[in-house]
């Protein structure tokens, strides 16, 4: 069955340090994508990045990147020199059939950015 | 930018009463998936469209939970009757072609 673990709950960074927030994912398919999501206060769904199962090149984009790794399974998120508006939820999340989409959710990881 | 519209934004309505969300996709998605999350959790998928068809319904509670996208544009996710453990948000989203979902800003339920 697939499943999304977020294991970091709550995780606080004063501003300008670097966090990753963890993702670890099970799927039994061999084409999958993941997905991370960011939800500030507001509470809408922010797209940040798709990733296939095929490409395990890392991605950077600003100050985001992203490592993934299908040894361990794993595709985490790295925020370098955080700011206070990155604080928000961040979630990962699973899709494994291409033709329907349906999202498989973590937990998700509230980030907190203190000035 | 193209967005995914919701209504309303709020909703507080007492148990036993019918509610109502309403949801705009993105124009030309042809995709629409409704999301259910409950406080401290990931959103969980309660229905998905494809045009006007239902594809994954399995986890909607239809005895008291029904969606419709008539013509395949825009669609209506209602609760009859609500109960206290439906308090949640309800989040909208839709995809071309099962690609990238963008989601709408959500409605907040809150049922007394």
């Amino acid at each position: 069955a697939q499943k999304v673990t977020q294991a970091q709950t709550e995780i606080s960074v004063v501003e300008k340090e670097d966090v990753t927030l963890d993702c670890v994912y099970e799927t039994r398919d061999t084409t999958y994508y993941l997905f991370w999501y960011k939800q500030p206060p507001s509470g809408e769904l922010v797209f940040l990045i798709r990733r296939n199962s095929f490409d395990e090149q890392n991605e950077i984009s600003g100050r985001y990147s992203w490592n993934f790794q299908k040894s361990t399974s794993s595709f985490n998120f790295t925020i370098t020199a955080s700011q206070v508006v990155d604080s928000a939820v961040y979630f990962c999340a699973l899709s494994e059939e291409w033709n329907t989409g349906k999202l498989i959710f973590g937990q998700g990881t509230t980030l907190q950015v203190k000035p | 930018e193209a967005e995914v519209a919701q209504s309303p934004r709020y909703k507080i309505t007492e148990k036993s009463q019918a509610v109502a969300f309403w949801c705009d996709p993105i124009s030309g998605h042809a995709t629409l998936y409704w999301y259910r999350q409950i406080l401290g959790q990931g959103p969980e998928l309660l229905v998905q469209f494809q045009d006007e068809s239902v594809v994954d319904d399995s986890q909607l509670p239809k005895d008291r939970f029904s969606a419709e996208r008539l013509k395949g544009v825009d669609s209506t996710l209602k609760i009859q009757p609500a109960e206290l453990g439906d308090s949640a948000m309800y989040l909208c989203a839709s995809s071309f072609l099962g690609d990238t979902q963008y989601f709408g800003p959500g409605t907040r339920l809150t049922v007394l």
